[in-house]
C-alpha cells in the first residue's frame, strides 16, 4: 500500500528559528512530490518536486527531493507567526492520472 | 473564475439524515477530486472525475456515499443515512489534464458535523 509519512507531526518554535520538515514515501511508480500549506481550510500549493537534488525556493521556504532515499525536506528560515499552519506532503504516481496520496501533515506553531 | 467554490461551508445534521455538498471547480479544469479530512489527519482520497466520468472510487467510499458530475462542470457529493463517523471536512479540488506544475487547486471545504 502506498504510504507518505511526515515528521514531526507537530512542532513549536520561536519567531526567527529555522525549521526542517520531513516527508518520506513508499509508493509505486513515483512521479512527483508536492508540498502544501493549510492554514484554516484550503491547502495552498507551495512546491512540486520531480528531480533529485534540485532545490526549489520561494522566499524563506525551500525544498529538496532525494529519490534514492525516498524523502523530501521543507525548510523554513527566519520563521514568522504567519508561517503557523499544517504543512502537507503529497505524492503523485504513475502518469499523473491517479489521485495524490497525502501524509498526515506537520502542524507548525510559531510563537512570538 | 477565482478558484474552487464549495457549498455549504458548514453543515450540522442529525444522525440518519442525508446531506449533499456542492463543488464548483475552476472552469477550465476537467479533473475534479473529493477528499475527506479529519482532525489531525491529511486529506484522504474519496473519488475523482474526468469531465463527467467517475474514474476512481476509494475503498473508503461506502455505499452510503455517492458523487456525480452530470455535465462535467460542478459536482455533488451525497451522504445517505449519516453516521457520527462521517463528521469531517470534505475537500474538493480540481486540476487540468495533464496535471499542471501547480498540482491541485483546493476549495475551502465543507465541514460536516453529525450529531
Amino acid at each position: 500500500e502506498d504510504k507518505v509519512v511526515q515528521s514531526p507531526l507537530s512542532l513549536v518554535v520561536h519567531e526567527g528559528d529555522t525549521v526542517t520538515l520531513n516527508c518520506s514515501y513508499e509508493v509505486t511508480n513515483f512521479r512527483s512530490l508536492l508540498w502544501y500549506k493549510q492554514e484554516k481550510k484550503a491547502p495552498t500549493f507551495l512546491f512540486m518536486l520531480t528531480s533529485s537534488g534540485i532545490e526549489k525556493k520561494s522566499g524563506r521556504l525551500s525544498s529538496i527531493l532525494d529519490k534514492k532515499e525516498l524523502f523530501s525536506i521543507l525548510n523554513i528560515t527566519a520563521t514568522q507567526t504567519g508561517d503557523s499552519a499544517v504543512y502537507l506532503c503529497a505524492v503523485a504516481r504513475g502518469s499523473g492520472n491517479t489521485p495524490l496520496v497525502f501524509g498526515k501533515g506537520t502542524r507548525l506553531s510559531v510563537i512570538a | 473564475d477565482t478558484g474552487v467554490s464549495q457549498n455549504p461551508r458548514h453543515k450540522i445534521t442529525k444522525r440518519g439524515q442525508n446531506v449533499t455538498f456542492r463543488c464548483d471547480p475552476i472552469s477550465e479544469h476537467n479533473r475534479l477530486y473529493w477528499y475527506r479530512q479529519t482532525l489531525g489527519q491529511g486529506p484522504e482520497f474519496l473519488t475523482y472525475f474526468q469531465n463527467e466520468a467517475q474514474l476512481e472510487k476509494s475503498r473508503l467510499l461506502s455505499d452510503r456515499f455517492s458523487a456525480e458530475r452530470p455535465k462535467g462542470s460542478f459536482s455533488t457529493l451525497e451522504i445517505q443515512r449519516t453516521e457520527q463517523g462521517d463528521s469531517a471536512m470534505y475537500l474538493c479540488a480540481s486540476s487540468p489534464q495533464p496535471q499542471g506544475a501547480r498540482g491541485y487547486t483546493f476549495g475551502s471545504g465543507t465541514r460536516l458535523t453529525v450529531v
